[in-house]
């Protein structure tokens, strides 16, 4: 089995330009997940996506970023007018339905933004 | 915010066993413990989950108290390839899925 895909791996923008990373989580993976990191720190939760729905941005920055799972296609995260604070390793990561056993969530290897 | 407790650092021999502990006393019947650990410049890496008894897998070892208050990682062979940050997270079954992540343990295997 394909684990998580992300790309690009490793993307550079100018200042002001927009940034779109795409995700393709596991197959038979209905929940989608984002995660950011900056240089030397923690991982931040962004978003959780089912199939077209948004069901939680509260790590979401309020102006900018923009999330999407459509029906069809990998998940997009969408950072408009970056600036170089969004340099970052961005992280997908991706569940089946919830299960009693606990689903786990399993993450890809990361999309590298950096804004120049 | 997290609801665990980590040491930030620990060190290893190459070979002996690794015990990583976790604090998790305010946790929740229905929430489980998960370990991931982040080797550098790559994606978070599943290790193994567990809500009570103690688990085995091919990578490591989960063991449980039981009053669940508190778990430990076993990595019973370290190797140099183990270096990583180790996180343990409560999820909650219900509800919002994700993962919170702590500042996690920073493992340091020696030759």
């Amino acid at each position: 089995n394909a684990g998580v895909m992300q790309n690009p791996r490793h993307l550079v923008r100018r200042r002001g330009q927009e940034a779109r990373l795409r995700c393709s989580p596991m197959k038979g993976h209905s929940h989608v997940y984002w995660y950011r990191q900056l240089p030397e720190e923690g991982l931040k939760f962004m978003v959780y996506l089912q199939k077209e729905n948004i069901i939680d941005e509260s790590g979401m920055p309020k102006e900018r970023f923009s999330a999407e799972f459509p029906k069809e296609g990998p998940s997009i995260l969408r950072i408009q007018q970056v600036v170089r604070g969004d340099s970052a390793a961005y992280f997908c990561a991706s569940s089946h339905d919830i299960g009693a056993s606990g689903n786990t969530i399993y993450f890809g290897e990361g999309s590298w933004l950096t804004v120049v | 915010d997290a609801k665990t407790t980590q040491p930030p650092s620990m060190d290893c021999a190459e070979g002996r066993a690794a015990n990583l502990p976790c604090n998790h006393s305010t946790i929740s019947g229905n929430e489980y413990v998960y370990w991931y650990r982040q080797i550098h410049s790559q994606g978070p890496q599943y290790i193994i989950h567990g809500l009570k008894n103690n688990e085995t897998n091919e990578m490591a070892s989960l063991i449980m108290t039981e009053d669940r208050k508190s778990s430990t990682l076993i990595l019973p062979h370290a190797t140099l390839r183990d270096t990583a940050v180790y996180y343990c997270i409560v999820r909650v079954l219900q509800g919002a899925q994700k993962l919170v992540f702590g500042q996690g343990t920073r493992l340091t295997i020696n030759p």
